[in-house]
């Protein structure tokens, strides 16, 4: 069981690129979410998904697209990278109403 | 609507001195809490959690939270401090709606363990 992976571990992009980072889970879990973790401010909500072809908006949702084709893929989408989406990124997953487990993270940073 | 409140950014403990990181929550319905710990350059490892069962949880390395509904607090207890424990702690509050849970997180607390 690899649980929740995340890749890449590290990126650098210049303002203005667009890219994906990529989330799978391997449980089986029906929810999944991307967090953003940003110094002092814990981690916030970007999006989250309740299934495949469900998904809705978190706490801060602008600059960033998801989807969930599959139960085991949730991709996070940056279509026009600004220097204010530089953090640290985490995708989570979890049964329905139950823990979320967490992956190991991608530190994104913008130039 | 739901919010945590971390009561403390940083907190400094001696080897084998009890440890308390703070909080209270805010939330209009009954919440399921969690302490997740997250050790420097590392994800998120859940250390315990809340679920309306009985009131004094006890987690991973001898750490434990109490409930305390009339205080609205969770505070995260730990009898003895190790080197080891040294990380950032966030206490989290899970509100549903409809059938997701979503994870409110507090702005966390540094635990520094010194010799």
């Amino acid at each position: 069981n690899a649980g929740v992976t995340q890749t890449p571990k590290f990126q650098v992009l210049k303002t203005g690129q667009s890219m994906t980072l990529q989330c799978a889970q391997d449980m089986n879990h029906e929810y999944m979410s991307w967090y953003r973790q940003d110094p002092g401010m814990g981690l916030r909500l970007i999006h989250y998904s309740v299934g495949a072809g469900i998904t809705d908006q978190g706490e801060v949702p602008n600059g960033y697209n998801v989807s969930r084709s599959t139960t085991e893929d949730f991709p996070l989408r940056l279509l026009s990278a600004a220097p204010s989406q530089t953090s640290v990124y985490f995708c989570a997953s979890s049964p329905q109403g139950g823990t979320q487990y967490f992956g190991p993270g991608t530190r994104l940073t913008v130039l | 609507a739901q919010s945590v409140t971390q009561l403390d950014s940083h907190v400094s403990v001696s080897e084998g001195t009890p440890v308390l990181l703070r909080c209270n929550y805010s939330s209009s319905y009954s919440p399921s809490l969690f302490w997740y710990v997250q050790h420097p350059n590392k994800g998120l490892q859940l250390l315990l959690k809340y679920t309306s069962a009985a009131t004094l949880v006890k987690g991973i390395n001898g750490f434990e939270a109490e409930f305390k509904k009339s205080e609205t607090s969770f505070h995260l207890t730990k009898p003895s401090a190790h080197m080891s424990d040294a990380a950032e702690y966030f206490c989290v509050v899970s509100g549903n709606t409809g059938t997701a849970s979503k994870l409110t997180f507090g702005t966390g607390t540094r635990l520094q363990v010194t010799l």
